[in-house]
């Protein structure tokens, strides 16, 4: 069974602040994703990282995943009030084939920007 | 918007009745997904199915049954629920691109009292 680690589970800031997020596995992942998740509603996909190492940026969001795929940050420039919400990681076991897309997700960081 | 809804999005239902939870999409996926979430705990997947009448159990599928007679339509069956399965549930489809991004319904908050 594949787990995935993700910490911290809440964090509080102010506006403007910086902030990274974490996501840890002892397996290898073909991709993983970042999802973010507003109350009442289904979570909504941000980025996918496929190559270790790989580096994506979503404005002041920046995503990486790691030489050896078994763990990814997100890490949020200035945060605003906007971006208060659920974070979740989620790792794909490989691209199709047996594993019928399954993903297994971490448990979450509940990000609050304070104004 | 991978036109996906849920059904119903509330209910509220007693220990022991059995209740159905449908999940409809609007552009012939094969690959579809239950999860439930509760704090603490992210997603956890119950059910999936990669094709018509094709299914398999998830990491939490005890207590929890589902069928897929139509492409667009996977429902989950709780035959008698408990307050355990006090929940929010979500359904969800793959496109399997190489990144196996998954897109997801509004959620059901089922309430079990």
């Amino acid at each position: 069974t594949q787990l995935l680690e993700q910490s911290p589970q809440f964090l509080s800031i102010q506006e403007g602040e910086n902030l990274t997020v974490y996501c840890n596995s002892s397996s290898v992942f073909s991709s993983l994703q970042w999802y973010r998740q507003e109350p009442g509603e289904g979570p909504v996909l941000l980025v996918t990282v496929v190559t270790g190492g790989e580096v994506k940026k979503l404005k002041r969001l920046t995503f990486q995943f790691g030489d050896a795929r078994k763990d990814s940050s997100l890490h949020i420039t200035a945060a605003q009030p906007g971006d208060t919400g659920l974070y979740l990681c989620a790792g794909a076991a490989n691209a199709g084939g047996t594993s019928y897309g399954k993903l297994t997700f971490g448990q979450g960081t509940i990000l609050t920007v304070h104004p | 918007d991978a036109g996906i809804t849920q059904s119903p999005r509330h209910k509220v239902t007693e220990t022991g009745t059995p209740v159905t939870l449908r999940c409809h999409q609007t552009e012939n996926h094969r690959y579809m997904y239950w999860y439930r979430q509760d704090p603490g705990h992210g997603l956890r997947l119950i059910h999936y199915s990669y094709g018509v009448k094709d299914t398999d159990k998830g990491e939490v599928s005890d207590g929890y049954s589902v069928s897929r007679s139509k492409t667009e339509d996977f429902l989950l069956t709780l035959e008698s629920a408990t307050s355990s399965q006090t929940s929010v549930y979500f359904c969800a489809i793959s496109v399997l691109l190489a990144g196996g991004e998954q897109y997801f319904g509004p959620g059901t908050r089922l309430t079990v009292t």
